[in-house]
């Protein structure tokens, strides 16, 4: 069974610009979560969908996004890019909806703001 | 809020000596306790977890340790190994959310 799969690998940006990351999970898992992780805070949560629902999010400003698709598959976008934006952004799958389940975790897409 | 805090940040060992983390969370709801362990150029992978009516787990070198009165829980990694070097995170979670410690990064020295 093939694991998460995030794309593209690696990114570099400028302050500003635009991003979407794309995630596709495990087949026949349902929830998506994203994380950021940063060598000083470590791995902070976005937010999760399930069933193409935004189910939980964390404490990061408007700019972070995502959706969800009928496949599963999901996608998160940064809008106007800021340094403190550069982090590995990794996605994580799961089965069902508890967060109290095993997290399937993808390599991450390393982002670079310059 | 809620955390979780994990000691020490760093730990180096001799090859075949036992390795142990420990963890302390806050939020007395959490009910899994997750153990993950990150490579390189990777992402973090589950290698065992425990869930609050358990005290202890083994797998082979690795067993996990629950103490809810005093909401520690610790991960025992015995008999080293030159690929047990990697980061490794414990975390806590109730039905609504997971919250990870800041991490441990493991060197074994052959």
């Amino acid at each position: 069974k093939a694991g998460v799969t995030q794309t593209p690998r690696y990114l570099i940006k400028t302050r500003g610009q635009q991003v979407t990351l794309s995630c596709s999970p495990i087949s026949g898992h349902r929830s998506v979560s994203w994380y950021q992780q940063t060598p000083g805070q470590g791995l902070q949560f976005l937010f999760e969908y399930f069933s193409e629902t935004q189910r939980n999010k964390g404490n990061f400003p408007g700019r972070f996004s995502g959706r969800q698709f009928s496949n599963s598959r999901s996608e998160m976008n940064v809008s106007t890019l800021e340094l403190g934006d550069s982090a590995l952004y990794l996605c994580a799958s799961s089965v069902g909806t508890a967060q109290s389940e095993k997290l399937f975790f993808g390599s991450g897409t390393q982002l670079s703001v310059l | 809020g809620e955390n979780v805090e994990q000691h020490p940040s760093t730990l180096s060992v001799q090859e075949g000596d036992s390795a142990v983390i420990k963890c302390t969370y806050s939020d007395s709801a959490s009910n899994y306790f997750p153990w993950y362990k990150q490579e390189l150029g990777k992402g973090p992978q589950l290698i065992i977890d425990i869930r609050s009516n358990v005290g202890e787990k083994k797998d082979q070198r690795i067993a996990v340790t629950l103490n809810k009165t005093a909401k520690h829980f610790s991960l025992h990694i015995t008999e080293t190994q030159p690929e047990d070097s990697a980061v490794y995170f414990c975390a806590a979670s109730t039905y609504d959310k997971v919250i990870f410690g800041p991490g441990t990064s493991l060197s074994v020295i052959p």
